[in-house]
């Protein structure tokens, strides 16, 4: 099955500063979605997007299906902006529609 | 707030035991997805259902079953309860069984004693 890998595994910011997380796929995606796991463990929804740019807020997206890539940039981080960011892929092709999640970015970020 | 509701939030059983969760897909939605987290596996996939059909297996044990029901909501059943069934469950749903985004639950955390 599709492998996703993400990287860094941790970053510590101070509040203010600005972040790229990489999320690397194995094989073609058609679905492509990043999460952050807040500290009481639930999964927020930040971008569904197999491919291009979205921006919501202060949190943009920009996903590369030909390179097999996806990046999350946070701006102007804030306190609230710690935990976990997973990024999760839906391989092309078959008939099994499951997320393959890779191991997470631990964020702090310290006031 | 995903619109997907998981009861209970919280559970704490001893090993032997049986619990059944359960999960309200978002309103319109047809597919319901089982996953598992644990802190030595990550985030896993368990099964799917599409509309009230079993869909997709993953790396859900034989103790574990599930199933969607006619109103579409649907429960997952652990029996026979081990210390390392202890974890994070979460129910998503989306509006079809193709590549559309999934929405996930709140989970329920598991703790088995």
């Amino acid at each position: 099955g599709i492998q996703v890998e993400q990287s860094p595994p941790d970053l510590i910011l101070q509040e203010g500063a600005n972040s790229t997380l990489r999320c690397n796929f194995s094989d073609s995606v058609n679905n492509l979605q990043w999460f952050h796991q807040n500290p009481w463990g639930q999964l927020i929804n930040l971008f569904y997007i197999p491919s291009g740019t979205k921006q919501n807020g202060r949190l943009s997206a920009t996903t590369v299906a030909t390179e097999r890539y996806s990046l999350l940039y946070i701006s102007s981080s804030q306190t609230t902006d710690s935990g976990v960011y997973f990024c999760a892929a839906l391989n092309s092709g078959g008939s099994n529609y499951k997320l393959t999640f890779g191991k997470g970015t631990l964020l702090t970020v310290n006031p | 707030d995903s619109g997907v509701t998981q009861t209970p939030k919280h559970l704490i059983t001893a090993t032997g035991q049986r619990v059944t969760l359960r999960c309200s897909p978002r309103s319109g939605d047809l597919s319901v997805y089982w996953y598992q987290q644990s802190l030595d596996q990550g985030l896993q996939f368990l099964i799917q259902y599409y509309n009230g059909e079993e869909r997709a297996k993953g790396n859900i044990l034989e103790r574990f079953s599930a199933q969607q029901f006619p109103d579409l909501h649907s429960e997952l059943n652990l029996s026979s309860l081990e210390l390392g069934d202890s974890a994070l469950y979460f129910c998503a749903s989306s509006v079809g069984q193709g590549y559309y985004e999934q929405y996930f639950g709140p989970g329920t955390r598991l703790t088995v004693t």
